[in-house]
C-alpha cells in the first residue's frame, strides 16, 4: 500500500521558476526522504528531514515538514533543466519490532524547459 | 567504490523460465532491499535482508526468492517468470539495518520483460 502520496503528478515549468511538489502521508513516521530518479537511472537521494524537524534546506533544495498535517513538500528553487526528473517521496516508518521500512510514492514528473 | 551494482541492465525472458538478478555492494552496508517499479505505482518493496543470513518479506514478495550469504550480495530470483513481472528492479542498500534516519543507496536497475 502506498504511504507517501504526491502532488501533482506532472509538472512543467521554465528554467529559473520555483518547483514545488508535495507529499502526504498518512501514519506516523522517523523520518521523510526526498529522492529523484533520472530517466532510466536509478533513485538518487536528495534530502532527508526527522519528523521533529519543521524545515531543512540543501543547497536549492527546501523541505518542509509538517506532521499535524501529514504532509511534506520539496521546493527547488531557479530551476535548471538539469532538474528534469521525477520526484520521490518516502516515509520511514517503524515495521515489526525494530526494523524501519522505507515507502514510496508514486512520484511528481518535473519538467523544467529551456 | 562503485556503490550499488545491478546485473543485468536489461532482460528478456519466456513465462516459465527462470533467473537471479544480481545485486552487489561494496559499502560493506548491513540492510539490502529488492524494489519493483511499475508505472503508475511507484516502488514496492520485494524482499529485504537485515544482515547475511537473514532475509524477510515485503510488500510484494510472491514469485520470488533471495538468499543473502554474504554482506556484499543479494541475489534476487524468478523461479518461474511471469508477465506480471515484467519490470524494473532496483536493488538498494543502507548502512545499519535496525536504525532510522539513513539514506539508501540504489543501483540502476534491471529492466525486465516477460514475454
Amino acid at each position: 500500500s502506498q504511504q507517501g502520496e504526491e502532488d501533482p503528478q506532472a509538472l512543467s515549468i521554465q528554467e529559473g521558476e520555483n518547483a514545488t511538489m508535495n507529499c502526504s502521508y498518512k501514519t506516523s513516521i522517523n523520518n521523510l526522504q526526498w529522492y529523484r530518479q533520472n530517466s532510466g537511472r536509478g533513485l538518487v537521494h536528495l534530502i532527508l528531514i526527522r519528523s521533529n524537524e519543521r524545515e531543512k534546506h540543501s543547497g536549492r533544495l527546501r523541505v518542509t515538514l509538517d506532521t499535524s498535517k501529514k504532509s511534506s513538500s520539496l521546493l527547488i528553487t531557479a530551476s535548471r533543466a538539469a532538474d528534469t526528473a521525477s520526484y520521490f517521496c518516502a516515509t520511514d516508518e517503524r515495521s515489526g519490532g525494530s526494523n524501519y521500512k522505507l515507502t514510496f510514492g508514486k512520484g511528481t514528473l518535473l519538467t523544467v524547459n529551456p | 567504490n562503485a556503490g550499488v551494482t545491478q546485473t543485468p541492465k536489461f532482460q528478456v525472458l519466456k513465462t516459465g523460465q527462470s533467473m537471479t538478478l544480481q545485486c552487489a555492494q561494496d559499502m560493506n552496508h548491513e540492510y539490502m532491499s529488492w524494489y519493483r517499479q511499475d508505472p503508475g505505482m511507484g516502488l514496492r518493496l520485494i524482499h529485504y535482508s537485515v544482515g547475511a543470513g537473514i532475509t524477510d518479506q515485503g510488500e510484494v514478495p510472491n514469485g520470488y526468492n533471495v538468499s543473502r550469504s554474504t554482506t556484499e550480495d543479494f541475489p534476487l530470483r524468478l523461479l518461474s517468470a511471469a508477465p506480471s513481472q515484467t519490470s524494473v528492479y532496483f536493488c538498494a542498500s543502507k548502512p545499519v539495518a535496525f536504525r532510522s534516519n539513513q539514506p539508501q543507496h540504489f543501483g540502476d536497475g534491471t529492466r525486465l520483460s516477460i514475454l
